[in-house]
């Protein structure tokens, strides 16, 4: 069955560093990898996709992915932080095929001033 | 277009009551999905809809959760009778089905406290 783990359930950077929040997933074949984001008290919008086109993924508000087969991982990645980038972070799976989304636990993005 | 439509936004209900949550996908869309999120168990599929059928219900907790979708622009979880375990937020999804992966479309969610 197919799954997502992402490592560490906070994160906290100062405004203007990197962003790293961890995804790996498990799947028995290629998968479609996507990051969404929840703001408070409110449902989750979509930051990007990875649907087999290009292995380094450009979202919304300036984030990245990359999915690397090999590690089979899906780290997201922003260069400068912004205060407004607080929020939570969940990974989320999916085969091809099957139209449902398999979430991970999430990450909490703290961004210090 | 307005986007998912949940309603009501808030519930508190007492424990042994009915709990009716309602949702109007995105116009169009041919896949709507049911959702729950929990501190414990994060975010779980509960059932999702392909032209108003039901596909998967494998994640209906049991059988005091039932979900409908009578025609393409509604859909309704009922849970009969609550109980203060299914205190959670409640998020309905829709999507369009297409070659390539499938992007889910949230509601804002409805948030229920059972006491």
């Amino acid at each position: 069955a197919q799954s997502v783990t992402q490592l560490g359930s906070h994160v906290s950077v100062s405004e203007g560093a990197l962003v790293l929040l961890r995804c790996n997933y498990s799947s028995s074949v290629p998968p479609y990898l996507f990051w969404y984001v929840q703001y408070p008290n409110q449902g989750l919008q979509l930051l990007l996709k990875y649907t087999s086109a290009a292995t380094l993924v450009k979202g919304i508000n300036g984030f990245e992915a990359e999915f690397k087969k090999s590690e089979t991982s899906f780290h997201l990645t922003k260069p400068s932080a912004h205060m407004s980038d607080a929020a939570e972070y969940f990974c989320a799976v999916s085969e091809a095929g099957r139209r449902a989304l398999t979430f991970g636990s999430g990450t909490r993005l703290q961004v210090q001033p | 277009d307005a986007g998912v439509i949940q309603s009501p936004r808030h519930e508190v209900t007492e424990m042994g009551q009915e709990v009716t949550l309602r949702c109007k996908p995105i116009s169009g869309h041919d896949y709507l999905f049911w959702y729950r999120q929990t501190m414990m168990r994060g975010l779980e599929l509960l059932i999702y809809f392909n032209n108003n059928v039901p596909i998967d219900d494998s994640g209906m907790p049991e059988d005091r959760f039932s979900a409908k979708m009578p025609n393409a622009s509604f859909s309704t979880l009922k849970i009969q009778p609550s109980e203060p375990r299914d205190s959670a937020v409640y998020f309905c999804a829709s999507s369009l089905m297409g070659a390539g992966a499938n992007v889910l479309t949230f509601g804002a969610g409805s948030r229920l406290t059972v006491l």
